[in-house]
């Protein structure tokens, strides 16, 4: 079965510090792979997705993630963290056939002033 | 207009109360989803609907019981809950059922059962 492995529960940064949060997936074929991020006591939101289109996909609020299928990983990235990024980030992969999410165990940022 | 929503935000119910959650798209999607989010912990597919029929049903207790009236509203039904079901109870939608849709969620209800 399709799995993503986020590397890290937690991630903690500087306010204009570089974000990396992990993700690798493992899959025989190219999946669907998604970031989403979750505001405390909030719903889910999209950042970004891949669907094989281009390997460096940009997103909103300043992420960009890159699909590295020799690494069979897809991190997400922003050049500046900002005290509004503190939040929960989740990689997830849609399965060939069927949309289905399945989520790994999220990352927690955390900026400092 | 990239929006569902889900009523009621905030639910306590006793374990013999019979309630329900709702959740309403108009974004003309034909595959709408409910999740539940334990606390810490990643959200988990509960059931899929594909136009309106049940497609995915991943082996939910039958005290859940989910409804789709129409396109547009999804409905949880909750019967005889136990204490461990309190969670965040997330609904979402995507345009179909298709591997590679996005998937928008809804800002979820939160569910505790005393």
């Amino acid at each position: 079965a399709q799995s993503v492995t986020q590397l890290g529960s937690h991630v903690s940064v500087s306010e204009g510090a570089l974000v990396l949060l992990r993700c690798n997936y493992s899959s025989s074929v190219p999946p669907y792979l998604f970031w989403y991020v979750q505001y405390p006591n909030q719903g889910l939101q999209l950042l970004l997705k891949y669907t094989s289109a281009a390997t460096l996909v940009k997103g909103i609020n300043g992420f960009e993630a890159e699909f590295k299928k020799s690494e069979t990983s897809f991190h997400l990235t922003k050049p500046s963290a900002h005290m509004s990024d503190a939040a929960e980030y989740f990689c997830a992969v849609s399965p060939s056939g069927f949309q289905k999410l399945v989520f790994g165990t999220g990352t927690r940022l955390l900026v400092s002033p | 207009d990239t929006e569902v929503t889900q009523t009621p935000k905030h639910l306590v119910m006793g374990m013999t109360n019979k309630k329900s959650l709702k959740c309403e798209q108009h974004m003309g999607h034909r595959a709408m989803y409910w999740y539940k989010q334990k606390a810490k912990k990643p959200p988990e597919l509960m059931f899929v609907y594909s136009y309106e029929k049940l497609s995915i049903n991943e082996s939910v207790p039958s005290r859940f019981s989910p409804e789709c009236p129409n396109s547009s509203l999804l409905n949880l039904h909750l019967h005889a809950l136990q204490p461990e079901d309190s969670a965040l109870y997330l609904c979402a939608s995507s345009p179909d059922s298709s591997s590679g849709n996005t998937i928008y969620f809804g800002e979820g209800s939160w569910l505790t059962v005393v």
